[in-house]
């Protein structure tokens, strides 16, 4: 049963636009939700999180958003850069637990 | 700072013969350590956690255990490697509850 799920595996953008990678999860306790960025064999890299007491948190191009009732959050890059081609996964986590769920990511590539 | 060091960074073994991957974590105390795995279609798979010294949860029944014999080390082993544990082994910390996890660079294990 996956738990948090990122529907599209692939997503191309042209330099200088936008980006919207999408996360939809199923479970309700979930009240963390985090987003990495992998390049090839290395390990995911921290980008940005949000807890659900929030329905957006921002940090440079990268913004986050969060909609409770649809179970879904997205990540905004903008503007995309060639640099930010690269895995992208979402992760979820309920208070007080140790796990945290990962997606199956989504394969970013910046057209220059 | 903290820092997580994980190897080797690849490794190719016969089906049957042992494993053991090495994580340790420097820069902090009492942080919880992870071990999860990337197959492909399959994102980043929770495969044991650990909270303290000789605590270990087990996600996934499988070929594989994990040990902390030590504050910051963190062991993942098998007694007799299977092909299917092929993949991309991911160490994993963080400090506090509600933090994001910080990962290692992964191991790349082939199971010849």
């Amino acid at each position: 049963d996956q738990q948090v799920k990122q529907n599209s595996p692939s997503l191309s953008v042209q330099e200088g636009r936008i980006s919207i990678l999408n996360c939809d999860y199923t479970n309700s306790m979930f009240d963390y939700f985090l987003w990495y960025k992998k390049y090839p064999a290395e390990g995911p890299t921290f980008l940005i999180s949000i807890s659900s007491i929030k329905d957006k948190n921002e940090d440079g191009r990268f913004t986050v958003f969060l909609n409770k009732s649809a179970k879904h959050l997205s990540l905004h890059i903008v503007p995309s850069q060639p640099g930010d081609s690269a895995v992208y996964f979402c992760a979820a986590s309920a208070q007080g637990t140790y796990k945290y769920i990962f997606g199956t990511g989504t394969r970013l590539k910046v057209l220059a | 700072s903290q820092t997580i060091h994980q190897w080797p960074a690849t490794l190719v073994q016969p089906v049957g013969s042992p494993l053991s991957l090495e994580c340790t974590v420097e820069g902090t105390s009492n942080p919880n350590l992870y071990w999860y795995r990337q197959a492909a279609g399959r994102g980043l798979q929770l495969l044991f956690y650990s909270v303290g010294i000789g605590q270990i949860s087990s996600e996934v029944p499988q070929n594989l255990s994990a040990s902390r014999p030590q504050d910051r080390q963190f062991i993942l082993s098998s007694k007799k490697l299977l092909l299917s544990d092929s993949g991309f082994y991911l160490c994993a910390w963080r400090e506090n509850l509600g933090d994001a996890l910080h990962f290692g660079n992964g191991t790349r294990l082939t199971v010849t």
